[in-house]
């Protein structure tokens, strides 16, 4: 069974302080990997998706990487604006390209 | 807008009643999934459907959880007989067939609250 582990659960940082969020995975073959950021109340928006070992993604402050067995966001000199959590989800073949998430990091980024 | 869109964004309903939930994809999407999120959690996939055919169901879809896609465009899920345990964030997303690509869109959710 497919499972992600996202580390920490919570994250406070300071304004322009930088730190990295992981994803932890176990998976059946890996199709993606992907990255969402979720506000309160709402749907999951799409970030990023990665699909081999060693592949980077940019997007503003955020960078997503993965490895073999995870992934990680890093942050690069976060806003207030940034603050949300990130949610990680794996997806296999088959099964209709379903996403396995995992539980997120809530990130509060303060002035 | 060309976003999925849901409907109703809230809905509180009395144990027992039955609830419906809409869900329209993105327009060239033929792929369209529904997943549950509770507080602290992350979403759960509970089906999906491949135009009008529903190809997989989770065993957390009871047997009072039914979902259609009559035409192959937008969705329903109806829950019957609503349990307090009912109460969470369900989630309609939608994506492309494999050759567009396999990116998940997801809508801004319908709110269930059973009291």
């Amino acid at each position: 069974e497919d499972q992600v582990t996202q580390s920490p659960e919570a994250l406070r940082l300071q304004e322009g302080e930088s730190s990295s969020l992981n994803c932890s995975y176990t998976v059946s073959g890996l199709r993606g990997l992907f990255w969402y950021r979720q506000d309160p109340g709402k749907g999951p928006e799409f970030l990023f998706t990665l699909y081999s070992a060693g592949e980077e993604k940019e997007k503003e402050r955020l960078k997503a990487t993965l490895t073999k067995k995870e992934s990680f966001l890093h942050i690069t000199a976060p806003k207030p604006e940034d603050s949300a959590t990130y949610l990680c989800a794996v997806q296999a073949p088959g099964g209709g390209n379903k996403l396995t998430f995992g539980t997120g990091t809530q990130l509060k980024v303060e002035l | 807008d060309t976003g999925v869109s849901q409907d109703p964004r809230h809905k509180i309903t009395k144990r027992g009643q039955n609830v419906t939930f809409r869900c329209d994809p993105i327009s060239e999407h033929n792929r369209l999934y529904w997943y549950r999120q509770t507080l602290g959690q992350g979403p759960e996939f509970l089906t999906y459907f491949q135009n009008e055919a529903q190809l997989e169901k989770s065993r957390l879809l009871s047997d009072r959880f039914s979902a259609e896609r009559p035409k192959g465009s937008f969705s329903t899920l109806e829950i019957q007989r609503t349990e307090q345990g009912d109460s969470a964030m369900y989630l309609c997303a939608s994506s492309p067939t494999f050759s567009g690509g396999n990116t998940i869109y997801f809508g801004e959710g319908s709110w269930l609250t059973v009291v």
